[in-house]
């Protein structure tokens, strides 16, 4: 079957230096995207999202782009800091007939190393 | 700010009981999604709920689950006959109604321990 999956479990990153996160997806049909943040023992927390017909989006230190071409996803954060460090799941979400189903990636690990 | 808030954090409960998930949306919203996360894997979707009916569930939401909103704020999980494999984390969420893309808000889960 289709899934979200992610390429590396574990990412270290120095204190101040950019993180970038990376997520494959395989359901052409997924017309959004959500990167979340988990942190330990608590649930996913949005982060940021983007439409199919987007390939970049950006927040408050956050960038999204996508590669609709190689179905592939990243989640940069720039100048990391100590409380980025949680787990991120990339999601995709099939929109039918005005319904929801999202699902999720296995997660990264990111560890800010201060 | 708005948040789903979720009861118990925690529930232990014996191999073959019932246990109840309870669960508050935010207010204005009206879509309800059932999520389970066991330990080190990743979230699961469990089932999606609008107008007061199931839209839509997956394989793991099978006969030993069921949801309900019975009253105007409350939406609930029940598991029945409880399995040591449904201990996991079960998340909550809720989104709103404008436009067919609204984000879900999740809430803080609730971990649920068979023994």
């Amino acid at each position: 079957g289709e899934s979200v999956g992610l390429h590396l479990p574990t990412l270290s990153v120095q204190e101040g230096d950019n993180s970038i996160i990376n997520c494959a997806y395989s359901n052409s049909a997924s017309d959004y995207f959500i990167w979340y943040k988990q942190e330990s023992g608590k649930g996913p927390q949005f982060i940021i999202d983007i439409r199919s017909n987007m390939d970049k989006r950006q927040g408050q230190r956050v960038t999204v782009l996508l590669n609709k071409t190689v179905k592939h996803l990243s989640l940069q954060i720039a100048a990391t800091q100590p409380g980025d460090s949680a787990v991120y799941f990339c999601a995709e979400n099939l929109n039918s007939g005005g319904y929801q189903k999202v699902t999720f990636g296995t997660g990264t690990k990111l560890q800010v190393i201060p | 700010e708005p948040e789903v808030t979720q009861t118990p954090s925690h529930q232990v409960t014996q191999m073959g009981q019932e246990v109840i998930l309870r669960c508050v949306p935010i207010s204005n919203h009206l879509y309800f999604y059932w999520y389970r996360q066991i330990l080190g894997q990743k979230v699961e979707f469990l089932v999606s709920f609008y107008n007061n009916e199931i839209s839509e569930k997956s394989e793991i939401f099978d006969d030993q689950f069921s949801v309900e909103r019975p009253d105007g704020s409350n939406f609930t999980l029940k598991i029945r006959s409880t399995k040591l494999e449904d201990s996991a984390m079960y998340f909550c969420a809720s989104r709103g109604t404008s436009g067919s893309q609204e984000t879900q808000y999740f809430g803080p889960g609730t971990r649920l321990l068979v023994l």
